[in-house]
């Protein structure tokens, strides 16, 4: 299988733990993105890898979010703390090195967090 | 960042065409037209995309209004497995930039 990995699929938590989810894009891949999506609604953007550096995060990743790409590949998102508000659907995507305006992006089948 | 309006569902008999409208009356001269669409319990995959042409795949054709205030996805006969939520988007052309999803068409597929 070559396409997105995301894990686990599903986590339940109770409100206050830590939660760590991975994800391993393609494997030659260089850009990786995180999504939030809460039921009945589209995808909300986190934060943006390009290889290990984060470029880019939306002001919805608050100081208990942190994510990493240590070795430019897999990623890590962590929440800290958990609150209820967090239940939703984790997504990753990863796209190509070359610049392509098509089908760049490639999401992972999520990881759903239920905070109890 | 531009947005597009969609229907939020809409509701086709299997094997029958299907046209799912997409109003982007900002867009600007450089963003592309994509359409993602998400199955139950999956992440969104690429559909279509295109900029100015109309455009065919093997899973759909895109017709973008000549002013490309507006577009329309069409599945030409469509599944129980087309059942999904169709998203348009607009991205600039600038290739790092996230996609900015709406809430998407609801699309249910009658057999």
């Amino acid at each position: 299988d070559t396409g997105v990995s995301q894990d686990p699929r599903h986590k339940i938590t109770k409100r206050g733990q830590n939660v760590t989810f991975r994800c391993d894009p393609i494997s030659e891949h260089n850009r990786l993105y995180w999504y939030r999506q809460t039921l009945g609604q589209g995808p909300e953007f986190l934060t943006y890898f390009q290889n290990e550096a984060q470029l880019e995060k939306s002001r919805l990743l608050s100081d208990r979010f942190s994510a990493e790409r240590p070795k430019g590949s897999f990623s890590t998102l962590e929440i800290q703390r958990t609150e209820q508000g967090d239940s939703a659907m984790y997504l990753c995507a990863s796209g190509p090195r070359q610049k392509r305006s098509g089908m760049d992006y490639t999401f992972g089948s999520g990881t759903r967090l239920t905070v109890v | 960042d531009a947005k597009t309006t969609q229907p939020n569902s809409m509701e086709s008999n299997e094997e029958e065409p299907v046209h799912l409208p997409c109003n982007h009356s900002t867009i600007s001269g450089t963003d592309y037209i994509h359409w993602y669409r998400q199955l139950p319990s999956q992440g969104p995959e690429y559909v279509i995309h295109g900029l100015t042409s109309n455009v065919n795949n093997r899973m759909a054709s895109l017709a973008i209004a000549e002013d490309r205030k507006s577009s329309t996805l069409i599945l030409h006969r469509a599944t129980l497995r087309d059942a999904a939520v169709y998203y348009c988007i607009l991205r600039p052309y600038n290739y790092g930039q996230n996609f900015v999803f709406g809430p998407g068409t609801r699309l249910s597929v009658l057999p």
